[in-house]
């Protein structure tokens, strides 16, 4: 089946370091990838949409400035938390889907971000 | 807009016993898919079984059985033969129409944490 990778799994990082996660979609081609945020036993709460080689669409409340998103090919999405504080730990999550139809999006195993 | 509830913040239920995890959903668009994923405590998500809205049959996927219920909008997961290993968090989600090649994005529900006791 669809495989995403998503490195690094684990970040302990100092406060105001800037940490970024990359999501790759390594054997199909991603057109969309999706960021997530989670919160322990909560929802994922969408951050971002990213389509290969134009800007993502952040959801609303989510800083631009604070999550830079790239997507520069068909297989590799990134988010970088930009001089991250202590109130930016969270587990994020990437996914992503490929063509029309109701196909499954495919998940990342996540990153538990620890800021300190 | 389109909105998930998932009613049940926490279920038990007994191994081998079969369990019901409740859905429902609201969207103004005739055509949607439904989602389940299991999410264990390692945090991956883990797809379960799909339905798609003008699908007539109940989709069924091992011991996964999806509960469609186009009228009353509800999408309930039923697993059968309860395992240890069911023991997780579950989330129903929607997904949107695709527009042109941009993938929908999904709506998820609050969550249920499952346990299946020995």
């Amino acid at each position: 089946g669809a495989v995403v990778s998503q490195h690094p799994s684990w970040v302990i990082c100092k406060s105001g370091t800037s940490v970024k996660i990359e999501c790759r979609s390594l054997d199909f081609q991603a057109t969309t990838m999706f960021w997530y945020r989670q919160f322990p036993k909560q929802s994922l709460m969408l951050m971002a949409t990213s389509n290969e080689g134009s800007k993502a669409t952040y959801e609303q409340g989510v800083e631009k400035d604070k999550f830079l998103i790239n997507h520069a090919s068909l297989t590799l999405s990134t988010l970088t938390v930009t001089s991250a504080h202590p109130e930016d730990s969270s587990f994020y999550i990437c996914s992503a889907g490929t063509g029309g139809g109701y196909q499954p999006q495919h998940f990342g195993d996540g990153t538990r971000l620890s800021i300190l | 807009a389109q909105k998930i509830t998932q009613t049940q913040p926490g279920m038990f239920v007994q191994e081998k016993e079969a369990v019901t995890l409740d859905c429902t959903y609201d969207t103004s668009d005739q055509s949607y898919g439904l989602f389940w994923y299991k999410q264990p405590s390692s945090g991956e998500m883990i797809f379960l079984i799909y339905q798609g809205s003008y699908d007539e049959q109940n989709a069924t996927e091992g011991r996964y059985s999806l509960n469609f219920q186009k009228a009353r909008k509800s999408a309930n997961l039923v697993i059968s033969a309860s395992q240890l290993g069911d023991s997780a968090m579950y989330f129903c989600a929607m997904r949107e129409a695709s527009i042109g090649t941009s993938y929908g994005k999904l709506t998820f529900g609050q969550g249920t944490i499952l346990t299946v006791h020995p």
